[in-house]
């Protein structure tokens, strides 16, 4: 079974801490896609690669940064975690046909 | 500009009974149309996906639309059941660029015995 697995289900930080979210996929996928899901807003898209060391800024890349080293790992980074910052947030993966994969979700807390 | 709108926002219904839910797009030009089903909690999973040329498509218990002249989509969900409880998601596609998918806010379902 094809797989995005994101290694942190639950967090809680706080204000200012720097946060790391992890996403492995097992599909060789060359695409993939850091989101956060907001009630009344739906998936926003952060940042998403397309290869390896490439990244690009999606519709709301403020305030996080993104790491791809391995073509199955991208990292969201949040330098200096903010409230306005709690959310879910999910990653996918797509070889090129659009149909994205999901992982489960990370669900963020910054107090 | 691309939007995507779902409506209704929220649903209940009775567990066996149908429904349909709403997806109008203005999304240009138009690619393909997907419709995933995400439960509480979980990331989203694709139920279907259409293209232009594409009018009905089926998974099981559900069937989607698609008229592209009106721009519209429609997911019916046929005697429901207990684990349709979930929130429903139209991604519409562009046919070119690098970020070019457009998705909707969702419709949130819930079926009650």
């Amino acid at each position: 079974d094809v797989k995005v697995t994101q290694s942190s289900r639950y967090l809680v930080k706080r204000t200012g801490e720097k946060v790391f979210l992890e996403c492995v996929q097992d599909m060789d996928h060359e695409n993939m896609f850091w989101y956060r899901q907001d009630p009344g807003l739906g998936l926003r898209l952060i940042y998403f690669s397309y290869d390896v060391k490439m990244k690009e800024k999606g519709d709301i890349p403020e305030g996080y940064s993104v790491s791809r080293e391995k073509k199955e790992r991208f990292s969201l980074i949040l330098e200096s975690a903010s409230t306005n910052q709690t959310s879910m947030y999910l990653c996918a993966s797509t070889s090129g046909a659009n149909v994205l994969t999901f992982g489960a979700g990370s669900r963020l807390t910054v107090l | 500009k691309n939007q995507v709108e779902q409506s209704p926002q929220s649903l209940i219904i009775l567990e066996g009974k149908n429904c349909t839910l709403q997806c109008n797009y203005t999304v240009s030009p138009f690619s393909n149309l997907r419709w995933y089903k995400q439960d509480t909690g979980r990331g989203p999973v694709s139920l279907t996906i259409m293209t232009f040329s594409e009018n009905t498509k089926s998974n099981g218990r559900y069937t989607a639309t698609l008229d592209a002249d009106t721009k519209q989509s429609s997911l019916h969900i046929t005697a429901s059941q207990l684990s349709d409880s979930a929130s429903y998601i139209c991604v519409v596609s562009l046919q070119t660029g690098a970020n070019n998918l457009f998705f909707g806010t969702g419709t949130r379902l819930t079926v009650i015995p």
